[in-house]
């Protein structure tokens, strides 16, 4: 079992740009969640889904979308990037209320 | 409004020098307290659930504690591979969503 995976494990980007985070789990898990870490901010929930084709914002939503077409897969989409989304994401998946975690990717928007 | 606070943000032991973290909650119908450890770089990892008051989990050199309002994380006589971020979550708002503290930083010295 591989887990969750995350890449790119880091990006920069110019203002304005778009991309997609890629978060992939082999664990059969329902659901899953993206999450933004800023130093001293601890873990905020941006988007997460409760299974293939359903999805809902979390805490932090504003700037990001995604989509959920397949158990596996959960990807974050960033439109017109702004220097506010500098941060480290991460990507968890879980069952019951146990999350996992990826290893992270580090965005840095300049 | 659910919260989780930790204390303190930043903690230095020397090597074999025994602590503990302190975890606070407010949050609703307490459906469980986790901790994860941080390493800088990599993605959090699960280490207990706690489900009730008076409830204790051990792993090697951690023991964590929970009481109707707070949980802790003992570090018995703690090694510096054992320097990390602990982060405390709760499950809040539904669809197993967990709210986290912003963490404690360890550093523990040879």
């Amino acid at each position: 079992n591989a887990g969750v995976t995350q890449t790119p494990k880091f990006r920069i980007l110019k203002i304005g740009q778009s991309m997609t985070l890629q978060c992939t789990q082999d664990m059969n898990h329902n659901y899953m969640y993206w999450y933004r870490q800023d130093p001293g901010m601890g873990l905020k929930l941006i988007y997460y889904s409760v299974g293939a084709g359903i999805t809902d914002k979390g805490e932090v939503p504003n700037g990001y979308n995604v989509s959920r077409s397949t158990t596996e897969d959960f990807p974050l989409r960033l439109e017109l990037a702004a220097p506010s989304q500098t941060s480290v994401y991460f990507c968890a998946s879980g069952v019951e209320e146990t999350q996992y975690f990826g290893p992270g990717t580090r965005l840095l928007v300049l | 409004e659910d919260q989780v606070t930790q204390s303190p943000e930043a903690l230095r032991l020397q090597e074999g020098e025994s602590s503990s973290l302190n975890c606070s909650y407010t949050v609703s119908g307490l459906r469980g307290l986790f901790w994860y450890r941080q390493d800088p770089g990599k993605g959090p990892e699960f280490l207990f659930t706690l489900y009730s008051a008076g409830e204790e989990k051990e792993k090697e050199r951690l023991k964590a504690t929970l009481t109707k309002k707070e949980s802790f994380l003992h570090i018995t006589a703690p090694k510096p591979e054992d320097s990390a971020t602990y982060l405390c979550a709760a499950p809040s708002g539904g669809y197993n969503k967990l709210i986290f503290g912003a963490g404690t930083r360890l550093a523990v010295h040879p």
